[in-house]
């Protein structure tokens, strides 16, 4: 399967945990995207890396969260001291091209449940 | 600031009854307009770009329309397996914006 992977696909964490996710974009797609969808509403931006580099962060995107692109491949995002309103499903997409015109390709998103 | 709505919320058809969904968008510098379709528990999947007004995209029996200030995402004759949200997203730099989405149904 050459799509977009994303890990894990569940977590259930306690309030105040830190947790991390991971996401493997199709191949040599050099733009990655994150996006968070809570019920009933349409996925809203957080970031995008093109390559290694984070050129957007949305407002929604607080310092308790961070997310990574080590070498331009799969990226991370954090969320250090959950909170309940973290919970969500947390959605990973990739493109191909450098003019920013081409789909993006979502994973199968990662469910995060904070007791 | 950008915004995409979608309109009905929800939506119930019968097996073969046509419809369509509405998509209004203000999204500055508009680059493209995308459908996606999302069933429970999964990341959205791609349906259809469009890029100018005018143009028109088909698959199955879907279409794809886009004007000036909205799309419509038009279902002909559908099917119990196109039960899924349908959502609408604009491109202005990088980032999607969502409108919420649609809810279809489709009874057998």
């Amino acid at each position: 399967d050459t799509g977009v992977s994303q890990d894990p696909r569940h977590k259930i964490t306690k309030r105040g945990q830190n947790v991390t996710f991971r996401c493997d974009p199709i191949s040599e797609h050099n733009r990655l995207y994150w996006y968070r969808q809570t019920l009933g509403q349409g996925p809203e931006f957080l970031t995008y890396f093109q390559n290694e580099a984070q050129l957007e962060k949305s407002r929604l995107l607080s310092d308790r969260f961070s997310a990574e692109r080590p070498k331009g491949s799969f990226s991370t995002l954090e969320i250090q001291r959950t909170e309940q309103g973290d919970s969500a499903m947390y959605l990973c997409a990739s493109s191909d091209g450098w003019e920013g015109y081409n789909e993006q390709f979502f994973g199968p998103g990662t469910r995060l449940t904070v007791l | 600031e950008d915004q995409v709505t979608q309109s009905p919320e929800a939506l119930r058809l019968q097996e073969g009854e046509s419809s369509s969904l509405n998509c209004s968008y203000t999204v500055s510098g508009l680059r493209g307009l995308f459908w996606y379709r999302q069933d429970p528990g999964k990341g959205p999947e791609f349906l259809f770009t469009l890029y100018s007004a005018g143009e028109e995209k088909e698959k199955e029996r879907l279409k794809a329309t886009l004007t000036k200030k909205e799309s419509f995402l038009h279902i002909t004759a559908p099917k119990p397996e196109d039960s899924a949200t349908y959502l609408c997203a604009g491109q202005g730099a990088q980032k999607l914006v969502f409108g919420q989405g649609t809810r279809l149904t489709i009874n057998p």
